[in-house]
């Protein structure tokens, strides 16, 4: 089991560039959660889907975050236009069982400049 | 959104003492987690919790489940070098559908 993988590991981009992270959720999971986690905030639920389809969006900043899941192997966080307080690090987390706790991939560091 | 109260924010202990942490909730919870964060990686599970009093063990660590469903505790016991990490209390309310409410952590230091 190759766990939940997210890329790029690390991400700078400068101010005003559309940013993309993605994740590839564990086979076999049909929830997936995105999360961003700040030192001021700690970790924060952005959005979530069960089986491919957004149920919860409303941790999403902004209109500048979208984020798509077009099959179960597959999600993506976008940011357009990035802005420097969206610096964090996101988390991709997928779980396989209601009420459990899931299980999250290693993350990306974006820097935004 | 939401927060747990999760105390303390950061410990400093020596080699072989035990630890203990705790995270309280105004809501009633059904479901607690533990989770502990290494530098540089995402959180991972090391105990849930199900049931009001429940009392699990993973190896050096022990977590309950209040029995008011509003708080949980974890204690290490004989803490080691690799103990250290951030520890991070997570819930799970009723009508939430599977989302997390978290804590802010602890962070953990243990000097050898």
């Amino acid at each position: 089991d190759a766990g939940v993988i997210q890329s790029p590991r690390h991400e700078v981009t400068e101010m005003g560039q559309e940013v993309t992270l993605r994740c590839k959720p564990i086979s076999g999971h049909n929830s997936l959660f995105w999360y961003r986690q700040t030192m001021m905030r700690g970790l924060e639920l952005l959005i979530y889907f069960n089986n491919n389809v957004p149920i919860d969006d409303s941790g999403m900043p902004e209109d500048r975050f979208s984020a798509k899941m077009p099959n179960a192997s597959f999600s993506t966080l976008k940011i357009q236009p990035s802005e420097p307080r969206d610096s964090a690090v996101y988390f991709c987390a997928s779980s396989k069982v209601a009420g459990n706790g899931y299980t999250f991939g290693s993350g990306t560091r974006l820097t935004v400049v | 959104g939401q927060q747990l109260n999760q105390s303390p924010q950061s410990m400093f202990i020596q080699e072989g003492e035990d630890v203990s942490m705790n995270c309280t909730s105004s809501s009633i919870f059904n479901t607690w987690l533990w989770y502990k964060q290494d530098p540089g990686e995402g959180p991972v599970l090391l105990i849930a919790l199900y049931k009001a009093g429940e009392l699990t063990s993973n190896g050096r660590l022990t977590a309950q489940f209040g029995i008011t469903r509003k708080d949980s505790f974890l204690n290490i016991s004989a803490s080691i070098p690799s103990d250290v990490g951030i520890y991070f209390c997570a819930g799970i309310n009723a009508g939430n559908n599977r989302k997390l409410i978290w804590g802010l952590g602890t962070s953990l230091a243990v000097n050898p």
